[in-house]
């Protein structure tokens, strides 16, 4: 089965604080996705990477930034957290480079910025 | 502009009630449909991938199928563990994009 793991469950932060969020996966899958979920916005992209060292804005990349240094693993950076950025963070990865394929997601990070 | 709309917002259905979920889509050329399942606190599970119009997959009591404009997940003698949030995604042409709607909030009573 394929394994999307993320560092943490839960995560209480205070503004103004640099966030790590880590993502790992265990298939050996070339793209990896970082999406935030909120209530009545449903999932949004934030940055993906298709290779290591390679990486995409995606809708709401402000605030954020990424690193993919090996294939399995994809950080997200919060670099000052504010209030806004309370959510749900879910990691995704999905395999191929031309062909289409499913994503698998991570359980999901929820943060709180205080 | 890409887009994928999700309806109902919500339903509720008695068990063994069977229901459609919808899914429309509107974008410049799709390479695949997917749903998933996300239950409350965890992060979507996969269900189906749909790739051309005609096509069907099932799986369990869920069936999804899929037209040029929209896909349809029936739920055939719904149980109450069936309850969850369905979320359809599309991936289009030329990038590695997904765009997902909003989702279904399904509650299946006993």
């Amino acid at each position: 089965d394929v394994k999307v793991t993320q560092s943490s469950r839960y995560l209480v932060k205070r503004t103004g604080e640099k966030v790590f969020l880590e993502c790992v996966q265990d298939m050996d899958h070339e793209n990896m996705f970082w999406y935030r979920q909120d209530p009545g916005l449903g999932l949004r992209l934030i940055y993906f990477s298709y290779d290591v060292k390679m990486k995409e804005k995606g809708d709401i990349p402000e605030g954020y930034s990424v690193s993919r240094e090996k294939k399995e693993r994809f950080s997200l950076i919060l670099e000052s957290a504010s209030t806004n950025q309370t959510s749900m963070y879910l990691c995704a990865s999905s395999s191929g480079v031309v062909t289409i394929g499913e994503q698998f997601f991570g359980p999901g990070t929820r943060l709180t910025v205080l | 502009e890409d887009q994928v709309t999700q309806s109902p917002e919500a339903l509720r259905l008695q068990e063994g009630e069977s229901s459609s979920l919808n899914c429309s889509y509107t974008v410049s050329g799709l390479r695949g449909l997917f749903w998933y399942r996300q239950d409350p606190g965890k992060g979507p599970e996969f269900l189906f991938t749909l790739y051309s119009a005609g096509e069907e997959k099932e799986k369990e009591r869920l069936k999804a199928t899929l037209t040029k404009k929209e896909s349809f997940l029936h739920i055939t003698a719904p149980k109450p563990e069936d309850s969850a949030t369905y979320l359809c995604a599309v991936q289009t042409s030329g990038t590695y994009k997904y765009i997902f709607g909003t989702g279904t909030r399904l509650k299946v009573l006993a």
